[in-house]
């Protein structure tokens, strides 16, 4: 499978835990993004990144995320001291910097804090 | 005010008719893009269809058309002879400015389509 791969695909914990998501592109893509979706609402951007750089970040991303790439590869998204609002599914897509721009989508990382 | 709006929650439509969604948007940068994505029950996002702001033509892409209005700001999606498998939510999103300068998309709160056998 080449598609974007995210890992885990559910994860539940207990509110004020650290969780880390993960996310593998598709191999050629040199910019990698990270959404959320809460139910019922479309996506939102929180952070993006091209190559191992992260240049833009959303208001949405408060201090308790991180977002790295560390090797313009694969890319992680910590989630410190989790917090009931935090529920969601983090989507995790790539794309090439040429062309339409369409971003390929992973399946996602459901959280769920309680 | 939104930059993307989708005005039906949900449509239904009956199997092999023609089904339009609805999307309106907002920007006054001259170069941008339009998408249209679909999200199945099991979550993952797929591309539909793109259209480019300074594209002549209407998109397509197999039984999807968009119809791209530039003056009234509309770019609504066009599934034609629709499948039970097309049961699914919409979104339209737009990505500001041109490709290489970052391709964040802003997304519209989507629309529920129900096929109907």
């Amino acid at each position: 499978d080449t598609g974007v791969s995210q890992d885990p695909r559910h994860k539940i914990t207990k509110r004020g835990q650290n969780v880390t998501f993960r996310c593998d592109p598709i191999s050629e893509h040199n910019r990698l993004y990270w959404y959320r979706q809460t139910l019922g609402q479309g996506p939102e951007f929180l952070t993006y990144f091209q190559n191992e750089a992260q240049l833009e970040k959303s208001r949405l991303l408060s201090d308790r995320f991180s977002a790295e790439r560390p090797k313009g590869s694969f890319s992680t998204l910590e989630i410190q001291r989790t917090e009931q609002g935090d529920s969601a599914m983090y989507l995790c897509a790539s794309s090439f910097w040429q062309g339409g721009g369409e971003l390929f989508f992973g399946e996602g990382s459901r959280l769920t804090v309680l | 005010a939104q930059k993307i709006t989708q005005t039906q929650p949900g449509m239904f439509v009956q199997e092999k008719e023609a089904v339009t969604l609805d999307c309106t948007y907002d920007t006054s940068d001259p170069s941008y893009g339009l998408f249209w994505y679909k999200q199945p029950s099991s979550g993952e996002m797929i591309f539909l269809i793109y259209q480019g702001s300074y594209d002549q033509q209407n998109a397509t892409e197999g039984r999807y058309s968009l119809n791209f209005q530039k003056a009234r700001k509309s770019a609504n999606l066009v599934i034609s002879a629709s499948q039970l498998g097309d049961s699914a939510m919409y979104f339209c999103a737009m990505r500001e400015g041109r490709g290489n300068a970052g391709n964040m998309l802003t997304f519209g709160g989507g629309t529920r389509l129900m096929v109907k056998p």
